[in-house]
């Protein structure tokens, strides 16, 4: 069935240092990829998306780059900061309006 | 996006209860999906729910375990029926919004659910 692997499951850096979380997926059909910050106690909250036709997206810190020969997508956070702590969550979506989403990943920033 | 509220926001249930958990949107959606978050995993989606029409599950979940009503655009409810102790867990709301971006979904604040 449809999947979505998402690596890896806990990421520590340093503060100013980068970050890049990367999931892949089975379903060729899949068109649409968001990406969620979830912190402790809250609600997942769309940080980003890219569609199939896009290879890149940057918003301010935060960019996600496509591959679809290889069915992979990634996060970059750049120059992280201690609110950048949160578990991230990648999510496929192939027009049946339904998403799979990854495992989710733990960002620690460390001071 | 929108404003999404659920309530109640947790509840401590006894088991065999029911709970019924609502979802209300501040704009018309088509598509509203409810999912279950358990500690310190990811989400997995019950089904989604379109006004107008029956709820589709997902595999492992059921009708009778979990009703859904969906009397228009903007609301929902999910119940969780003769609960165990393994229903413990978030279960969130959320909407599918057609913005310039495509199908994206944004989600409620989620309702703890503990049975004890």
């Amino acid at each position: 069935g449809e999947n979505v692997e998402q690596h890896p499951s806990t990421l520590s850096v340093q503060e100013g240092d980068s970050a890049v979380i990367k999931c892949t997926y089975s379903d060729s059909a899949s068109n649409y990829f968001p990406w969620y910050k979830q912190e402790l106690g809250k609600r997942p909250q769309l940080i980003i998306d890219i569609r199939s036709n896009v290879g890149e997206k940057k918003d301010q810190r935060i960019a996600v780059t496509l591959n679809k020969t290889a069915k992979h997508f990634s996060l970059h956070i750049t120059e992280t900061q201690p609110e950048d702590s949160a578990v991230y969550f990648c999510a496929a979506h192939s027009g049946t309006y339904k998403y799979i989403f990854g495992t989710g990943t733990r960002l620690k920033v460390l001071a | 996006s929108a404003v999404i509220s659920q309530k109640p926001s947790r509840d401590i249930c006894q088991r065999g209860t029911s709970l019924t958990i609502q979802c209300q949107v501040d704009s018309q959606v088509t598509m509203m999906f409810w999912y279950r978050q358990q500690p310190g995993q990811s989400l997995t989606l019950i089904a989604t729910a379109n006004q107008g029409s029956e709820a589709t599950y997902e595999s492992g979940f059921v009708i009778d375990k979990f009703p859904i009503s969906r009397p228009n655009l903007t609301f929902s409810t999910l119940t969780v029926s003769n609960m165990s102790p393994e229903d413990s867990s978030i279960y969130l709301c959320s909407v599918g919004l057609n913005g310039g971006s495509g199908d994206t979904q944004y989600f409620g604040p989620g309702t703890r659910l503990t049975v004890l």
